[in-house]
């Protein structure tokens, strides 16, 4: 039972256009997302992150925005770069768990084309 | 500098043999874990540990085995029962309980050959 779910693959954007990524989730429980960017042969490095009391979180070209109502999260990276061609990764965690344990998506691939 | 050190970078394993794969932290975090990347899917989670001494089995514990003596150390053991044991993992490391996202190691590439 996926309970994250990025449901593009991948994605192509322009350099200087802007590239949405979307995210899914069913867990109610959820109440913390984030979004990692990861390199091949990589650690996933942490992007930017949005607790649910919020509906935007901003940090330099990344925007990260969350619909509750619809389970629904997405981050917009302007303008994009050829350096963003990356794998990224969306992921959720309920604070209350006994653990800060993370549930991933399957990932988008985003390749900024020049 | 603080960080997640995973060893070694690319690893070949015979079919039948155990492998265990090093993880070591410097961060002073409490929590760590072992995620698995197969090509085309998502990070999924083998085991973690919230603290010494103790540790859970993740959505995918089945044929492998972990350990946590040292707060600085979790490593994976991929047992000969794990069916489809190459593929890259990734260890990771957070602050208990608290809001802030894992820090991850540069991973280990499992080759069964």
């Amino acid at each position: 039972d996926q309970q994250v779910k990025q449901n593009s693959p991948s994605l192509s954007v322009q350099e200087g256009r802007i590239s949405i990524l979307n995210c899914d989730y069913t867990n109610s429980m959820f109440d913390y997302f984030l979004w990692y960017k990861k390199y091949p042969a990589e650690g996933p490095t942490f992007l930017i992150s949005i607790s649910s009391i919020k509906d935007k979180n901003e940090d330099g070209r990344f925007t990260v925005f969350l619909n509750k109502s619809a389970k629904h999260l997405s981050l917009h990276i302007v303008p994009s770069q050829p350096g963003d061609s990356a794998v990224y990764f969306c992921a959720a965690s309920a604070l209350g768990g006994t653990a800060s344990k993370l549930t991933f998506g399957t990932g988008t691939r985003l390749q900024v084309t020049l | 500098d603080g960080g997640i050190t995973q060893s070694p970078k690319y690893l070949f394993r015979k079919e039948g043999q155990n492998v265990t794969l090093s993880c070591e932290q410097n961060l002073n975090h409490d929590a760590m874990y072992w995620y698995r990347q197969d090509p085309g899917q998502g990070l999924r989670l083998i085991y973690y540990s919230q603290i010494v001494n103790d540790f859970q089995k993740g959505d995918i514990a089945e044929g492998y085995s972990v350990s946590r003596e040292k707060k600085e150390s979790f490593p994976l053991t991929v047992t000969s029962a794990q069916k489809n044991p190459t593929a890259f993992y990734l260890c990771a490391s957070s602050i208990y309980r608290g809001d802030y996202g894992y820090t991850f190691g540069s991973g280990t590439r499992l080759t069964v050959v």
